[in-house]
């Protein structure tokens, strides 16, 4: 079935580094992609989305591109904060939204 | 968008009990889901609340377990029942976006969840 792969963590950075977490998915047809953020003590909230190839999405410092020659949507930014620390989940919409795992940041200062 | 409340946020629970965790969204929506987050995991989709008819459950999670409401267009709710140690989680409602055409737009909205330990 239509699975979404992303990178264990936790991942720990100091502030200022440069982020990636890869996620990859399978799926039928070309679904919609996205990334949510957990922030500590909170419900998910989108962090951004792309809905067909080759589209970035990007919020707050966080870009991810639609790959669909490599079926992949891997999240990145330039710069982290301490504040950017979270769990962030890869996500494939659809009939069925489909997250993967989730890969905890945490950003030391 | 859609803003979702839900309550209690959190509760401890003695074995053998049961719980019921409410979900009120801010407008009218068709599809109201539950998700489980074990601790450390990620998201489980439990069942899919339509207004008016049965909720549709996922492979293994069952009505008996988990009894679902949806009385009307803004509200559902989840009992956790017969509650084991297993059952720490957290519960999270949600509901799918829409657009000025109210069209889905595949983003889902949560709530900011239940976290239930059962002891």
């Amino acid at each position: 079935g239509d699975s979404v792969t992303q990178m264990e963590g936790p991942v720990t950075l100091s502030e200022e580094a440069f982020l990636t977490i890869n996620c990859t998915y399978t799926a039928t047809g070309y679904p919609s992609l996205f990334w949510y953020v957990q922030y500590p003590g909170e419900g998910l909230q989108l962090l951004l989305k792309a809905t067909k190839a080759d589209d970035k999405g990007s919020n707050k410092g966080f870009e991810a591109t639609y790959r669909k020659e490599t079926t992949s949507f891997h999240l990145e930014k330039g710069s982290v904060q301490v504040s950017d620390s979270a769990v962030y989940f890869c996500a494939r919409g659809g009939f069925k939204t489909i997250f993967g795992a989730g890969t905890r940041l945490f950003v030391k200062a | 968008s859609a803003v979702i409340s839900q309550k209690p946020s959190r509760d401890i629970c003695q074995r053998g009990t049961s719980l019921t965790i409410q979900c009120q969204v801010d407008s009218q929506v068709t599809m109201m889901f539950w998700y489980r987050q074990q601790p450390g995991q990620s998201l489980t989709l439990i069942a899919t609340a339509n207004q008016g008819s049965e909720a549709t459950y996922e492979s293994g999670f069952v009505i008996d377990k988990f009894p679902i409401s949806r009385p009307n267009l803004t509200f559902s709710t989840l009992t956790v029942s017969n509650m084991s140690p297993e059952d720490s989680s957290i519960y999270l409602c949600s509901v799918l976006g829409t657009d000025d055409k109210s069209a889905n737009t595949g983003e889902l909205f949560f709530g900011e969840g239940s976290r239930l330990t059962v002891l």
